[in-house]
Formats: C-alpha cells, sequence, structure tokens
C-alpha cells in the first residue's frame, strides 16, 4: 500500500492567494484527518470526517478554512485568502474506521504564505 | 486542544544509551499512544497502550501506562542514530477517536 499520500509536499504563495492542498487516504481506511503543525502550537487537528462526512470541524481556524471529501480516496483543504500566520506543516491521517486508534500519517505539505 | 504534555523537550544521548521519554495528561483516557516523526516526515504509529494495561513491549520499547497519576513513558533501549526522531504521545478521551497529541520530545542520538 502507497500509504496516505498528500499533495503539493512543498507550497509557496503570497498573502492573499487560495491554496488547496490535497489527499488520498489509505484505501478502506473510513476516517480523514486533517492536522496542522507548527512549532509555537504542536499539532492541532483541524478537522475530521468519517464516511466522506465532516463529523467536527471545531478545530479550523478560521472561516478562511474549508474542507471537502468528495469520495472516500479524495479530500481537500483550502485556504482562502491565505495569510502569512497559515505558514505550517498541514498532516492528512486517516484510519481504519472510527474505533480504531491508529491513525496513519501523510508525508505532509508545508506551506509558506509569504 | 493538547492533551499530552512530554518531558523532557530535549533529550542528548550516546548511541547504544537508554532514552525515556515521560507524557503526562489530564482527562481519563481508553488508550494511549506513542508516535515518532522524522524530520521532515509525518507522523509514524510505534506502540498503543490501553488504560487497562500497565506495560507493552515492542521490539527495543518498552511503555508504561500510569492511570493513577495520568503519567506515560517510553523507553527505547541501546539506542541507534536512526532513532534520532520527535517522539509524541497521543491520548483520546473515552469518546470517538480524536487524537490529542503532545507537544514531542526530540531526541537525539549521536553515533
Amino acid at each position: 500500500d502507497a500509504g496516505v499520500i498528500q499533495s503539493p509536499r512543498h507550497e509557496v504563495t503570497e498573502m492573499g492567494q487560495e491554496v488547496t492542498l490535497r489527499c488520498k487516504p489509505i484505501s478502506g481506511h473510513n476516517s480523514l484527518f486533517w492536522y496542522r503543525q507548527t512549532m509555537m502550537r504542536g499539532l492541532e487537528l483541524l478537522i475530521y470526517f468519517n464516511n466522506n462526512v465532516p463529523i467536527d470541524d471545531s478545530g479550523m481556524p478560521e472561516d478562511r478554512f474549508s474542507a471537502k471529501m468528495p469520495n472516500a480516496s479524495f479530500s481537500t483543504l483550502k485556504i482562502q485568502p491565505s495569510e502569512p500566520r497559515d505558514s505550517a506543516v498541514y498532516f492528512c491521517a486517516s484510519s481504519e474506521d472510527y474505533d480504531t486508534d491508529t491513525q496513519y500519517f501523510g508525508p505532509g505539505t508545508r506551506l509558506t504564505v509569504l | 486542544s493538547q492533551q499530552g504534555e512530554e518531558d523532557p523537550q530535549a533529550l542528548s544521548i550516546q548511541e547504544g544509551e537508554n532514552a525515556t521519554m515521560n507524557c503526562s495528561y489530564k482527562t481519563s483516557i481508553n488508550n494511549l499512544q506513542w508516535y515518532r516523526q522524522n524530520s521532515g516526515r509525518g507522523l509514524v504509529h510505534l506502540i498503543l497502550i490501553r488504560s487497562n494495561e500497565r506495560e507493552k513491549h515492542s521490539g527495543r520499547l518498552r511503555v508504561t501506562l500510569d492511570t493513577s497519576k495520568k503519567s506515560s513513558s517510553l523507553l527505547i533501549t541501546a539506542s541507534r542514530a536512526a532513532d534520532t526522531a520527535s517522539y509524541f504521545c497521543a491520548t483520546d478521551e473515552n469518546t470517538g477517536n480524536l487524537l490529542y497529541f503532545g507537544t514531542g520530545t526530540s531526541l537525539t542520538v549521536i553515533p
């Protein structure tokens, strides 16, 4: 299995631009999680889906952030408009089902907003 | 929100020595997990210990859990340079499968 796939691996953009991060979970996994990691705040859960349905988005910092999961094999995290404080590494993770605890992380997308 | 807090924040040891990292958490849990993160990579699951377990082994890893003290420790025996990474504990909160990660311990193993 290829594991969780994220793209792009690196993204540099200018303030005000729209950024779209992509994630392909492990096939057969029903839960998907988006995290953000910074030196200051550590690893933060932004949103998670179960069977393609958003369950909890309370970690999404602002309305500028949105996430979708149109099907079981694809999810996006969008920031519009982006700001310099959004600079971080964004991780996607998946797990087998709602009651399975082990999460499998993707390699992350390093976002830099200038 | 962060639930687990690792201690120490950074640890530097010689290859062959043992490394011990500690994690404290705040609320009751179903289980506690340890993850490793190599520089520039995603997190990798190492081991899971359930609230009714006190100790668990996996290769050179030994994890203990003391629910009365709300703490856990991760011991890496006979460390290797390849063990250099950040180590995170993660806990759930009895409901659902959300994981709350600590701030991590940065381990450096000097060859």
